[in-house]
């Protein structure tokens, strides 16, 4: 069965600092990789995604994640921090074949200090 | 714009009532998804549906059964709610069978609290 960890609950980074939350899956094939962000009082939007090529991808809101296969990783990055990126950040896995539905980990949220 | 749409933002029922989440969406999608989102739990999947009158169990479908008669509707129904049901209910969908292709559309959810 595949699963995601995200070791932090939480994370405080100040205004125009880098970020990086972490994600391992586990997962017996190829995977797909996604990171979702919810907004207080909103639904999840996704942000990026990743299933084979290049493992750096790029997603909006000049988000980027990398696979690390080595270490089951997709850890989230951004280089500056912006007030309106405090949020909770889920990291899912889905199957590569048939049917597919997501396992989500359990969320890490973001605050950011001024 | 792909748009879901939950009925209710917040909803306050009694224990042992029947309680109807209802969820549309707009674009034609085979895929709905109930969600189930608790603090520290993330999110779990209750019930999924690929096709009208179709549905599938997801991770804890225990106290929750569906329904899809329309394509574009999607009812999750707690036919005796309970205190331990008091959570935010998230529905989804999605066009593809495969989920790369297809990502998730999330409505903004019902606070549901059950008294």
């Amino acid at each position: 069965a595949q699963s995601v960890t995200q070791p932090d609950i939480h994370i405080t980074v100040s205004e125009g600092a880098s970020l990086e939350l972490r994600c391992n899956y586990s997962y017996g094939a190829t995977p797909y990789l996604f990171w979702y962000v919810q907004s207080p009082g909103q639904g999840l939007q996704l942000l990026l995604k990743y299933f084979s090529g290049d493992t750096l991808v790029q997603g909006i809101k000049g988000f980027e994640a990398e696979f690390k296969r080595s270490q089951s990783s997709f850890n989230l990055r951004k280089p500056s921090v912006h007030w309106s990126d405090a949020a909770e950040y889920f990291c899912a896995v889905g199957a590569a074949s048939g049917y597919s539905t997501l396992t989500f980990g359990k969320g890490t949220m973001l605050l950011v200090s001024p | 714009d792909v748009k879901v749409t939950q009925s209710s933002r917040y909803l306050v029922k009694r224990t042992g009532e029947k309680v109807f989440l209802e969820c549309v969406q707009d674009m034609d999608h085979e895929n709905m998804f109930w969600y189930r989102q608790d603090p520290g739990l993330g999110l779990r999947l209750i019930y999924f549906s690929y096709d009208v009158k179709m549905k599938e169990k997801g991770d804890i479908p225990e106290g929750y059964s569906v329904s899809r008669e329309k394509k574009e509707r999607f009812s999750l129904i707690l036919e005796s709610a309970s205190t331990n049901q008091t959570s935010m209910y998230l529905c989804a969908s999605s066009f593809f069978q495969s989920s790369y292709n297809s990502p998730l559309h999330f409505g903004n959810g019902t606070r549901l609290t059950v008294t």
